[in-house]
């Protein structure tokens, strides 16, 4: 049982350059979640789903796209990413209503924008 | 929106001293749930709180949620050097899960 997959764990790109940050899960769960984490601000909500075909803006939309075509994948997208991107983030999924009530984190992913 | 804030943001301990992180919310919570982040990993969950007043135990650590359901604590007894990390606590509103800004616990042998 893998768990949340996110790749990759390491990233960096160039001002402007767009990316997509993979999140996958293998345990059926409906709640899929996007946070940023940064020293000091704690783990900040990006985007989240609660099932296949609906998305909706956590804290911090600006600057990120995502899709959930299937219960299994939620990805990220960078539009085009900034400095202010520089991050950890991390892709989370949990039962939603029903089954045990705890999130589920990937491993994270290191993102640095020069 | 909802604000979830943390105290202390740092704690340095030494072994065998006792620790306490306290969790505010902005808004009443239907539950509230408790994660640990050692340094360079993830969150990994340790339990969740309902009810008004509810206190539960897991060995050495200690969670209450207040009786107005708008905050929470986690105390550690006895610190170890196995406790060193990050401790968040998080709530739902609606269909978004807050967390809080997190307490980072060092211990020092």
């Amino acid at each position: 049982n893998a768990g949340v997959t996110q790749t990759p764990k390491f990233q960096v790109l160039k001002t402007g350059q767009s990316m997509t940050l993979q999140c996958a899960q293998d345990m059926n769960h409906e709640y899929m979640s996007w946070y940023r984490q940064d020293p000091g601000m704690g783990l900040r909500l990006i985007h989240y789903s609660v099932g296949a075909g609906i998305t909706d803006q956590g804290e911090v939309p600006n600057g990120y796209n995502v899709s959930r075509s299937t219960t299994e994948d939620f990805p990220l997208r960078l539009l085009s990413a900034a400095p202010s991107q520089t991050s950890v983030y991390f892709c989370a999924s949990s039962y939603k209503g029903r089954g045990p009530p705890e999130a589920f984190f990937g491993q994270g992913t290191r993102l640095t924008v020069v | 929106g909802q604000q979830v804030m943390q105290i202390p943001q740092y704690q340095h301990v030494q072994e065998g001293e006792d620790f306490t992180t306290y969790c505010n919310s902005s808004t009443t919570l239907s539950n509230i749930q408790w994660y640990k982040q050692r340094p360079g990993g993830h969150p990994v969950f340790l339990i969740q709180l309902v009810k008004s007043g509810e206190v539960k135990k897991q060995k050495r650590l200690t969670f209450q949620f207040g009786e107005a359901k708008k905050n929470s604590s986690l105390h550690i007894t006895a610190t170890q050097t196995t406790d060193v990390g990050t401790y968040f606590c998080a709530g739902p509103t609606g269909n978004q899960f807050y967390f809080g800004t997190g307490t980072s616990l060092t211990v020092i042998p």
